[in-house]
């Protein structure tokens, strides 16, 4: 019973820099969710799958975000052009549709220098 | 938009210690409820949840949390705090309308558990 799996756990990246960070949700999972959770803050909606549908992407910060989940399964966030401000942990979560319980995993923090 | 507000950043208790965390939160509708906890380490983890019925809703490990729906709260509680319970609790709502299921978190609250 493997939960949500998020690789790499920690990216240093150059400013500049392109990156992609993976999720794996758990299996069966329709939705899947992506957060930013900056430095003493609560996490923040970034985008929202069902299951390759990307339905929501209200939360993404500039165009330099970029999300898929091509197969309804894995998902890549891909940041182009990493800037400071991005450095941040990255959330990813999945739920089976229409249970609002969302599964967390370990998060990726990437760290713009 | 929704949002959500934790007053208290951080929390000093001792053992034993009975505990309430503030949650107040802003939105037009009705909505679901949910409280998260952050283990040192570890993943978010759903502590309990309010759909509607009894706005008394108890969770894991002790935890419970009331709604008042007209003071739009949802508090934390616990009587008895154990050193265990050091972590970071965040209050989140998702409004109820189904498929739209993306949380709206507060900035989470600090508790450290002295023994």
């Amino acid at each position: 019973g493997a939960g949500v799996s998020q690789s790499p756990r920690y990216k240093v990246a150059k400013r500049g820099q392109d990156v992609a960070l993976r999720c794996d949700p758990i299996s069966g999972h329709v939705s899947l969710f992506w957060y930013q959770q900056a430095l003493g803050q609560g996490p923040e909606f970034l985008t929202y799958f069902q299951n390759e549908a990307q339905l929501d992407k209200s939360g993404l910060p500039s165009d330099r975000f970029f999300a898929e989940r091509p197969e309804g399964s894995v998902s890549t966030l891909k940041i182009q052009r990493t800037q400071q401000e991005d450095s941040a942990v990255y959330l990813c979560a999945s739920s089976p549709l229409g249970n609002t319980e969302a599964f967390f995993g370990q998060g990726t923090r990437l760290t713009v220098v | 938009a929704q949002s959500v507000s934790q007053h208290n950043h951080h929390v000093i208790l001792s053992e034993a210690a009975s505990l309430e965390l503030g949650c107040n939160y802003s939105y037009g509708g009705t909505v679901n409820l949910f409280w998260y906890v952050q283990y040192p380490g570890q993943h978010l983890q759903l502590l309990l949840k309010y759909f509607s019925g009894d706005p008394l809703v108890k969770g894991i490990k002790g935890f419970e949390a009331e709604f008042i729906k007209s003071k739009f709260s949802f508090n934390l509680r616990k009587p008895s705090v154990q050193w265990s319970d050091t972590a970071e609790y965040f209050c989140a709502v998702t409004p109820s309308n189904f498929g739209n299921e993306k949380l709206t978190f507060g900035t989470g609250t600090r508790l450290t558990i002295i023994p």
